[in-house]
Parts: C-alpha cells; structure tokens; sequence
C-alpha cells in the first residue's frame, strides 16, 4: 500500500535552516509529481512547493519563494525540501504528498506530517 | 495566483441533514478542482477530484458539482463521523491553492 513518511522536523531559531525528507513506498516514485503542504496551527492548509515526477519542473508559493528548495531522489524513493531563513510565520506541520498525474493533479495520498516549529 | 474562496467558513447541522459547502476561484479552472476532509491530528483525505468525480472507496453521500469559477459539495445524511473540517483546492495550474476551509459542527 502507498505510503509516505515525512521526518526531519523540530524546533529551529529564526534564519536558520532545516531539511525535510519523505520516504515514499508501495508505488513508483519517479512516476509521478509530488508536493509539500503545510498547515499553521489551527490555520488552513497551504500549498507550498511542487516537483514533476522527473524534476524538470518545480513551482513555489510565494511566501517561500527564494529560501526554500524541493528536489527528489527517485533512487531512494524520497521527497526532500531544504527550508532556508526560516521564519516564525513557517511554523506549521508540513505533509508530502502524492499527486494524481505526473505533476499537478489531485493529491490522492498524503503522510501523517512533520512538525516544525520556528522560534528563539 | 488563483485565489480560492470556501463558504461558509463554519456550518452548524445536526445528524441526518443535507449540507452543502460552496467554493469560487478567482478564475475559470474549467473543472480542474478536488475537495478533501479533514480531522484534527489527520492528514487530509481526498473525497472528490475533477469537480464530481468520487474518490474510489469514498461513500457516495459526498457528491461534487460545478466548473469554470463556482462549485459545490454536498453531503447527504450527515454522520456523526462528517463532522470535520473540508477544502477545496484548484489544479488547473503546477502552483496549486486551497479554500480556507469550512468547518463543519454539531448543532
């Protein structure tokens, strides 16, 4: 069954940075997109970042545009995003995701989420 | 960016009622639009995709309509188990948005 685990979470101080992985299992990686959505505490969800299954595409929200990074690496069936001059406003639980289609589409399986936590 | 709106951000219904959730984009996504449930401490569950279409293993009292700018989900019968918190969210595009979401309570 398709599974995905998010890690890499914690606490962090403001401008410094931190690496989220997603272990993906039960479906081939590199044939589809996948993408990060977080959620503030009791906030809504938030889009945030966007990789084609081989890469070559790579969309950002612009509240994280210029500081945070996504990629993939299909051989080890994991989802990265590399989070830089983190800020307080990135307190939120960050999921992966799986889309439907080989990019964009519906987000038919999602982790349990990673928690980050912004703060001095 | 596509602006994404849900209304009403809360519900209030008791068992057995027939709710209805709306959601307008600032933009025609043709029907380029999924809904999910959410419940607190969950990740997101995928009910509707291409604005109708039932998620396989989804019960069939979630139903979707609408395209272009406007659409709607329905959920007939509500179970003490719908009681949670549901968005929308657009794909016409790679820079997806989501609805603030509608809470959906006990009367």
């Amino acid at each position: 069954q398709v599974q995905l685990v998010e890690s890499g979470g914690g606490v962090v101080q403001p401008g410094r940075s931190l690496r989220l992985s997603c272990a993906a299992s039960g479906f081939t990686l590199s044939s589809y997109g996948m993408h990060w959505v977080r959620q503030a505490p009791g906030r809504g969800l938030e889009w945030v970042a966007v990789i084609s299954y081989d890469g070559s595409k790579i969309y950002y929200a612009e509240s994280v545009k210029g500081r945070f990074t996504i990629s993939r690496d299909n051989s080890k069936n994991t989802l990265f995003l590399q989070m830089n001059s983190l800020r307080a406003e990135d307190t939120a639980v960050y999921y992966c995701a799986k889309a439907k289609y080989t990019g964009t589409g519906q987000l038919d399986y999602w982790g349990q989420g990673t928690l980050v936590t912004v703060s001095s | 960016d596509i602006q994404m709106t849900q209304s009403p951000s809360t519900l209030s219904a008791s068992v057995g009622d027939r709710v209805t959730i709306t959601c307008r984009a600032s933009q025609s996504i043709d029907t380029w639009l999924a809904w999910y449930q959410q419940k607190p401490g969950k990740a997101p569950k995928l009910l509707i995709y291409k604005a109708s279409s039932l998620e396989s293993g989804v019960p069939s009292k979630f139903s979707g309509s609408g395209s272009g700018t406007e659409f709607i989900l329905t959920i007939s019968s509500l179970q003490p188990d719908d009681f949670a918190t549901y968005y929308c969210q657009q794909y016409k595009t790679f820079s997806q948005t989501f609805g603030q979401g509608t809470k959906v309570e006990i009367k």
